[in-house]
């Protein structure tokens, strides 16, 4: 156990709409990356938050947004979801400065 | 985009056996991970080796770098049932203090009791 945890645990949403996972950070966390995890594939980076800015960006479209709270937790949004958009969505939490990033265990999001 | 390729895709042994995965990479890192993954949860920290170490150990896990041929190998000993799980490398490229790190496809790795 990580200290990292998300929901919802599991998501099911139809093609066009909107959704919002949420994350929350281990204690003393600053940092929170989120990551997309296709079925049979490794994860790929989103994006990822600090002091409540975004602060790198992967390759996904803006449609593709977060936020970050003042007690660190975080918000994954997507709008126009689309097939492709079915996927585990991991968040970690992490040390500004640190190498190691703690992940919880994921929202696994279908899209219909 | 996928910046390290893990080797063999799937991996089969007996309890006891030991287990090599291999991860290789394309760009100049900073560090290299593994990670461990259960069933499609979240993902375990195993161990990281930095860019100017060629070698790391954590109990049964034995970890090398060899940055000139942009290669990692994760050797697993003694392996038991419980080690049956997909396992990652990720490559921190990433300048300053913004670590983002890039995962490979994975080594489903299964022991067998």
């Amino acid at each position: 156990e990580t200290g990292v945890t998300q929901s919802p645990t599991h998501l099911i949403k139809t093609r066009g709409q909107q959704v919002t996972l949420r994350c929350s950070s281990q204690s003393g966390h600053n940092t929170v990356s989120w990551y997309q995890q296709a079925l049979g594939q490794g994860p790929q980076f989103i994006f990822q938050y600090y002091r409540e800015e975004e602060n790198g960006r992967g390759n996904f479209p803006p449609r593709f947004s977060g936020l970050q709270f003042p007690n660190y937790s975080s918000e994954l949004n997507v709008n126009a979801l689309e097939l492709d958009d079915s996927a585990l969505y991991l968040c970690a939490s992490s040390l500004r400065g640190s190498n190691e990033q703690f992940f919880g265990p994921g929202t696994r999001l279908t899209v219909l | 985009s996928q910046q390290g390729e893990e080797d063999p895709q799937a991996l089969s042994i007996q309890e006891g056996e030991n287990a090599t995965m291999n991860c290789s990479y394309k760009t100049s890192i900073n560090n290299l991970q593994w990670y461990r993954q259960n069933s499609g949860r979240g993902l375990v920290h195993l161990i990281l080796i930095r860019s100017n170490e060629r070698e790391k150990h954590s109990g049964r896990l034995r970890v090398t770098l060899d940055t000139s041929k942009k290669s990692s190998s994760l050797l697993i000993t003694a392996s038991r049932a419980a080690d049956t799980a997909s396992y990652f490398c990720a490559t921190d490229t990433s300048g300053g203090s913004n670590y983002k790190l890039t995962f490979g496809k994975g080594t489903l790795l299964t022991v067998n009791p």
